[in-house]
């Protein structure tokens, strides 16, 4: 079984600042892992994904994270927030099988000040 | 087209209608998925049709019924929904090959409210 764990419910940074949302998983097998943004009354948009090779992935928007297999961590980070990074984000991973299922993280809320 | 469409993207029933939420996807993906969200809750996986076949099944209540036409079509059928059944019903699509992962798409979703 596969799990997802994001500490914390709410990141909150000024404008300018660094983001890192932090995420680690379980998995018994090697996972593929996402990070997906939610903003209001919106579906979720892929962010990055890591499924082999590099262990650091590029995404949209400037973010970017790093596949640590000896911690089991995906964090994201971002150098610097901008007001329309507020929004839901949520770690994700899957197996690699032909039916794979996405488990989520719990998500975290960012909020970006003025 | 790279994206997963769902209508409607609103729907208000009540606790007799029959309704139905439909999701098409035309980017080839041979797996799509039904995910229930609650507020400020994760997405839920309800459903996950492999070449439209019902793969797997969360133990979701039988007044949600799935059906997949064709490759590119999803549909979830409700009937007899309760107050609790509201929620953001999310779509989502994915394909691997043996070298390549594209990972999942996801709809905006229907926002289902049920009175």
């Amino acid at each position: 079984a596969q799990s997802v764990t994001q500490l914390g419910s709410h990141v909150s940074v000024s404008e300018g600042a660094l983001v890192l949302l932090r995420c680690n998983y379980s998995s018994s097998v090697p996972p593929y892992l996402f990070w997906y943004v939610q903003y209001p009354n919106q579906g979720l948009q892929l962010l990055l994904k890591y499924t082999t090779g590099a262990t650091l992935v590029k995404g949209i928007n400037g973010f970017e994270a790093e596949f640590k297999k000896s911690e089991t961590s995906f964090h994201l980070t971002k150098p610097s927030a901008h007001m329309s990074d507020a929004a839901e984000y949520f770690c994700a991973v899957s197996d690699t099988g032909a039916n794979s299922k996405l488990t989520f993280g719990k998500g975290i809320t960012l909020s970006v000040r003025p | 087209d790279t994206e997963v469409t769902q209508t409607p993207k609103h729907l208000v029933m009540g606790m007799t209608n029959k309704k139905s939420l439909k999701c098409e996807q035309h980017m080839g993906h041979r797996a799509m998925y039904w995910y229930k969200q609650k507020a400020k809750k994760p997405p839920e996986l309800m459903f996950v049709y492999s070449y439209e076949k019902l793969s797997i099944n969360e133990s979701v209540p039988s007044r949600f019924s799935p059906e997949c036409p064709n490759s590119s079509l999803l549909n979830l059928h409700l009937h007899a929904l309760q107050p609790e059944d509201s929620a953001l019903y999310l779509c989502a699509s994915s394909q691997r090959t043996a070298t390549i992962y594209y990972g999942y798409t996801f709809g905006s979703g229907t926002r289902l409210t049920v009175v």
